[in-house]
């Protein structure tokens, strides 16, 4: 199967300070890749659609200026959270997909600690 | 509203046991269904992908079923390891286009030796 990394693995800031979350597709060129939150046992809640090129489709809920998301490549997407605070801290995983209707490979996840 | 259900939340079961969970959906329209693998603090792994006119689909010691009638799944897993200890989450796919998944809660197994 596909190969999806993200870095880092594990990441601890204070609070107020932003963290960016790498999302690589390893092994093929992902037109499509999804960011999600996991909070402890929880499903994962997907927070926004990222296409190559253009802006990402946040949904409802989730604050596109406080979670920022680029796209610049097909083999990249980076997961900015801007000005973190405690409630942020969670399990952040993407995911990637080479298209519509294409399966989701994911990531294996970043655990951000907010102090 | 699309919902995904699992049951049991947890399970504990001992190694080389056989077990089943479940899972009923409501999301509609309905392209595939999926069951991943998630251990802690890993992201999910795909287990088995089945459309809407698949019974079943193995993978090892893993053998999902489908009955699409009665938006219902199962998961079934043979000779437990120890290694199977995880989070088992089933996964429900809109139709071509759609892509958000919609995800259940899981089922936390874990083998006792």
């Amino acid at each position: 199967g596909a190969v999806v990394s993200q870095h880092p693995s594990r990441v601890i800031c204070k609070s107020g300070t932003s963290v960016k979350i790498e999302c690589r597709s390893l092994d093929f060129q992902a037109t499509t890749m999804f960011w999600y939150r996991q909070f402890p046992k929880q499903s994962l809640m997907l927070m926004a659609t990222s296409n190559e090129g253009s802006k990402a489709t946040y949904e409802q809920g989730v604050e596109k200026d406080k979670f920022l998301i680029n796209h610049a490549s097909l083999t990249l997407s980076t997961l900015t959270v801007t000005s973190a605070h405690p409630e942020d801290s969670s399990f952040y995983i993407c995911s990637a997909t080479l298209g519509l209707g294409n399966e989701q490979f994911f990531g294996p996840g970043t655990r951000l600690t907010v102090l | 509203k699309n919902q995904v259900e699992q049951s049991p939340q947890s399970l504990i079961i001992l190694e080389g046991k056989n077990c089943t969970l479940q899972c009923n959906y409501t999301v509609s329209p309905f392209s595939n269904l999926r069951w991943y693998k998630q251990d802690t603090g890993r992201g999910p792994v795909s287990l088995t992908i089945m459309t809407f006119s698949e019974n079943t689909k193995s993978n090892g010691r893993y053998t999902a079923t489908l009955d699409a009638d009665t938006k219902q799944s199962s998961l079934h897993i043979t000779a437990s390891q120890l290694s199977d200890s995880a989070s088992y989450i089933c996964v429900v796919s809109p139709n071509f286009g759609n892509e958000k998944l919609t995800f259940g809660t899981g089922t936390r197994l874990t083998i006792i030796p």
